[in-house]
């Protein structure tokens, strides 16, 4: 079973631009998770999606949204970069919401704002 | 605050030394959800243990142990004769109903064994 895929896997954008990072979830999982990840924050919680609807939403500016597809698969954009906003992001799925099932990860997408 | 502490940030040891990772927790729930997750220098996170909180029962899964106990808010975890493969970042996470079931991470301890 493949795993979940981020792509790209590096990106390097400027201030001010904007930025759509791409997730798949594994098969079958409708559930889909975003994290950001930075070394002096640590791993934090964006969103999460299902059934194309956000579910849950961390504490992050209207800068980030999201996005979910029919296929279950993501998408998160983020508008206005600012230099704070370099981290990798990861996407997490699992099948389905409202549960403690286990989330798998993906190998993130390292974005570096210039 | 903090809801998940990992109070080691860096571990060293020599192969085959035993090595304890700390996780002490925070919460009102009455039904939560801890986790332990690895991170290699590739990025992904992989998952190696979920343990739910009326279940204290420890855990044993190889060369891994996991000691869950109520009582000091605490989910340790132990590797015993320790590898150079087990060099990544080690993360302890909980997670909540009243938050969703959204991981809740702590800061991560990164745990060096060398030959």
């Amino acid at each position: 079973k493949a795993g979940v895929t981020q792509t790209p896997r590096y990106l390097i954008k400027t201030r001010g631009q904007q930025v759509t990072l791409s997730c798949s979830p594994i098969s079958g999982h409708r559930s889909v998770s975003w994290y950001q990840q930075t070394p002096g924050q640590g791993l934090q919680f964006l969103f999460e999606y299902f059934s194309e609807t956000q579910r849950n939403k961390g504490n992050f500016p209207g800068r980030f949204s999201g996005r979910q597809f029919s296929n279950s698969r993501s998408e998160m954009n983020v508008s206005t970069l600012e230099l704070g906003d370099s981290a990798l992001y990861l996407c997490a799925s699992k099948s389905e919401p409202y549960s403690n099932q286990p989330q798998h990860f993906g190998d993130g997408t390292r974005l570096s704002i210039l | 605050a903090q809801k998940v502490t990992q109070a080691q940030t860096e571990i060293s040891v020599v192969e085959k030394e035993d090595v304890t990772l700390d996780c002490v927790y925070e919460t009102r729930d009455t039904t939560y959800y801890l986790f332990w997750y690895k991170q290699p220098p590739s990025g992904e996170l992989v998952f190696l243990i979920r343990r739910n909180s009326f279940d204290e029962q420890n855990e044993i899964s190889g060369r891994y142990s996991w000691n869950f106990q109520k009582s000091t808010s605490s989910f340790n975890f132990t590797i015993t004769a320790s590898q150079v493969v087990d060099s990544a970042v080690y993360f302890c996470a909980l997670s909540e109903t009243n938050s969703g079931y959204a991981l809740n991470f702590g800061k991560g301890t990164s745990l060096l064994v060398t030959p």
